[in-house]
């Protein structure tokens, strides 16, 4: 089963707009992590937030983190063509392992 | 590139079969944990292989196996092949128990006919 939901499950933007995917998850986590995907190719890390941070920055990505709400959400900031792909978080348990538990994705087409 | 290897890319198999997918972690990680996704879905647990151990499973039946070698390199192996089998098999790599992000291989795209 999968724990994460990311809203929206499609998003359509035009070229230096800024996209903003978000996520929500069920149980306590140690990190969320956000990954990106080409058409369904292997999974590329974009950015990990602990559970005791509330923002992080990475390049054209901001991350922001409410554990009291149970959501993240991930904002690109002047979009490229070549941000076109799927967008999932993922849930770590508190233990820290690696055991993802991942939403379904948002899948974003950013038109040239 | 992640230099997480998995192999092979594409594999057609059909009902009944048994198949064997292969992943060769990142240099210095002790960490092998295996997904599936299906089209349009996210990825979903397997199995995660900590110092040549099983170390967790997630919710697939018993024909689903796995080993990590000495060189923490690891295998998916699928006996009698369903055809809700067919679906994108991804491996990650990572230091185990460290908390940081897991590095995935480019997927073996397995479709069963």
């Amino acid at each position: 089963s999968q724990q994460g939901e990311e809203d929206p499950q499609a998003l359509s933007i035009q070229e230096g707009e800024n996209a903003t995917m978000n996520c929500s998850y069920k149980t306590s986590i140690n990190n969320l992590q956000w990954y990106r995907q080409n058409s369904g190719r292997g999974l590329v890390h974009l950015i990990l937030i602990r559970s005791n941070e509330r923002e992080k920055h990475s390049g054209r990505l901001r991350v922001t983190l409410d554990t009291s709400k149970k959501s993240s959400s991930l904002l690109i900031t002047a979009s490229r063509a070549a941000d076109t792909a799927s967008y999932f978080c993922a849930t770590a348990p508190p233990s820290g392992s690696e055991k993802l538990v991942f939403g379904k994705g948002t899948k974003l087409t950013v038109n040239p | 590139e992640t230099g997480v290897t998995q192999s092979p890319t594409h594999l057609i198999k059909t009902r009944g079969q048994q198949v064997t997918l292969r992943c060769s972690s990142q240099s210095g990680h002790n960490t092998v944990s295996w997904y599936q996704q299906a089209l349009g879905q996210g990825p979903q647990f397997i199995f995660q292989y900590y110092r040549e151990e099983e170390n967790g499973r997630g919710n697939f039946p018993p024909r689903f196996s796995g080993l990590q070698f000495p060189n923490y390199s690891s295998e998916l192996n699928v006996n009698a092949l369903e055809l809700d089998d067919s679906a994108l098999y991804l491996c990650a790599s990572s230091l185990g128990g460290s908390g940081l992000e897991a590095f995935f291989g480019q997927g073996t795209r397995l479709t069963v006919v």
